[in-house]
C-alpha cells in the first residue's frame, strides 16, 4: 500500500532562514510526487510536482528513490510562506492522490 | 471556468437527515475526485470519476454514501442517514487527463452533523 509521511506536524523557522519540510513515502512502483499548500482561508493548491522539476516560490524540491524522500526546500523563508504544506503520491493508472497528515509552516518575522 | 465550485460552503444536519454536496469541475477537466478530510487531518480518498463514469470507488463507504457525476450537471456526492462521524470538511477536485498536472481543489463543503 502507499502511503506518504511527513514527521513534522508544525514548523518554526525564522524569516531568512533555510527552510525543509519532511517527507517519505512507501510505493512499489514508480510514484508521482506533488507538493500542495494552503494558505489561510484559501484553498488548497498545487505547489510543485516532481516532473516538472520546476522552482515555485523560491521552493524546490528532489526526489530520491534512494531514500524514498521528496522534501521540500526554500534557501530563506519569507513570512508569506507560512501556510500548511501537504505532501502526496499518486500511482499512474488509478489518478488518486495518497496525501500525508501535513506540515503547518510559521515564518517568525 | 477556472474554478473547482463546491456548494454549500457549510451544510449542518441532524443525525439521520441526508446531506447532499455539489461540485463542478473545471471545463475540460476529465477527472472529478472526492477527499474526506476529518479534524484537518489526513485526506482521505473516497471516488474518483473518469467523466460520469466510477473510476475508482475504493475509498467509498459501502453503505450511506454514493455519488455521481451526470454530463451537463454538477457532480454529487449524497449521504443517507448521516451519522456524527460524517462531520468533515469534503473537498473535490479536478484534474486534466492524467494526474501529473496535478488536481485543482474546490474551496469544500463543511459538513457538520448534530
Amino acid at each position: 500500500a502507499q502511503r506518504v509521511t511527513q514527521p513534522e506536524k508544525l514548523l518554526s523557522v525564522f524569516k531568512g532562514a533555510p527552510v525543509e519540510l519532511k517527507c517519505n513515502y512507501s510505493y512499489s512502483g514508480s510514484p508521482e510526487l506533488f507538493w500542495y499548500v494552503q494558505y489561510s482561508r484559501q484553498r488548497l493548491q498545487l505547489l510543485l510536482r516532481h516532473i516538472s522539476r520546476e522552482s515555485i516560490k523560491g521552493f524546490t524540491a528532489d526526489l530520491n528513490k534512494g531514500e524514498t524522500s521528496f522534501h521540500l526546500k526554500k534557501p530563506f523563508a519569507q513570512e508569506e510562506d507560512s501556510a500548511m504544506y501537504y505532501c502526496a503520491l499518486s500511482n499512474f493508472g488509478n489518478e488518486k492522490l495518497t496525501f500525508g497528515t501535513g506540515t503547518r509552516l510559521t515564518i517568525i518575522p | 471556468g477556472e474554478e473547482v465550485a463546491q456548494t454549500p460552503k457549510h451544510l449542518v444536519r441532524g443525525e439521520g437527515q441526508k446531506a447532499k454536496l455539489y461540485c463542478a469541475p473545471i471545463k475540460g477537466h476529465s477527472y472529478v475526485f472526492w477527499y474526506q478530510q476529518v479534524l484537518k487531518n489526513e485526506f482521505k480518498f473516497l471516488i474518483s470519476f473518469q467523466n460520469e463514469n466510477v473510476f475508482d470507488e475504493t475509498g467509498m463507504p459501502k453503505e450511506r454514501f454514493s455519488a455521481k457525476c451526470l454530463p451537463n450537471s454538477p457532480c454529487s456526492l449524497e449521504i443517507q442517514a448521516t451519522k456524527l462521524e460524517d462531520s468533515a470538511v469534503y473537498f473535490c477536485a479536478s484534474s486534466q487527463s492524467t494526474s501529473n498536472y496535478g488536481y485543482t481543489f474546490g474551496s469544500g463543503t463543511r459538513l457538520t452533523v448534530v
